[in-house]
């Protein structure tokens, strides 16, 4: 199947700084992304819809200025976690939609620790 | 929006004993049930899926049905191993260019 990756897999950083999350579709063309965050025994919980070219949908909850989201090419999309807080500390995980296969990939994720 | 619900929490039988979980949904415009593996610490692996046009898909010792009158799905694991260990999320959604709206998840422990 196709591989999605996700660059820092891990990151820990202080209250107050800023982590970029790099999601990207390695054999693919993904139009659309999407990033979930994963809370320790809990579901995956949708933040927020990324297409290629446009300005990301975010899910009702999830502060777009905090959470900032770039989709520009059609193998990349960053998540940037803003002013990060201890409670931005979660598993956050991207998928892709292969256009040509009709599924969606996961990406292994990145587990963000705040101090 | 759509509400998934997914039993049983936890879920623990032998190795060689099978396994069920089942999934419900709301909303009548899904048409997509993918189900997923997820190890501790990793992403979520797509192990099989299911489209509406279609009641069961097979794969080896998987298998999924899925009843749209109803609005129930069901993953069947056959021969369970200890390596099936792992919890498991169902998910729903129009077509699987959607985002995906993800069951609460089953934690499977397969012992020998």
């Amino acid at each position: 199947g196709a591989v999605v990756s996700q660059h820092p897999s891990w990151v820990i950083c202080k209250s107050g700084t800023s982590v970029k999350i790099e999601c990207r579709s390695l054999d693919f063309q993904a139009t659309t992304m999407f990033w979930y965050r994963q809370f320790p025994k809990q579901s995956l919980m949708l933040m927020a819809t990324s297409n290629e070219g446009s300005k990301a949908t975010y899910e009702q909850g999830v502060e777009k200025d905090k959470f900032l989201i770039n989709h520009a090419s059609l193998t990349l999309s960053t998540l940037t976690v803003t002013s990060a807080h201890p409670e931005d500390s979660s598993f956050y995980i991207c998928s892709a939609w292969d256009v040509i296969s009709y599924e969606q990939y996961f990406g292994p994720g990145t587990r963000l620790t705040v101090t | 929006g759509e509400n998934v619900e997914q039993h049983p929490s936890t879920l623990s039988v032998q190795e060689g004993d099978s396994a069920v979980i089942k999934c419900t949904y709301s909303d009548s415009a899904s048409n997509y049930f993918p189900w997923y593996k997820q190890e501790l610490g990793k992403g979520p692996q797509l192990i099989i899926d299911i489209r509406s046009n279609v009641g069961e898909k097979k794969d080896q010792r998987i298998a999924v049905t899925l009843n749209k009158t109803a609005k129930h799905f069901s993953l069947h694991i056959t021969e369970t191993q200890p390596e099936d260990s792992a919890v498991y999320f169902c998910a729903a959604s129009p077509n699987s260019g959607y985002a995906l709206n993800f069951g609460k998840g089953t934690s499977l422990l397969v012992t020998p």
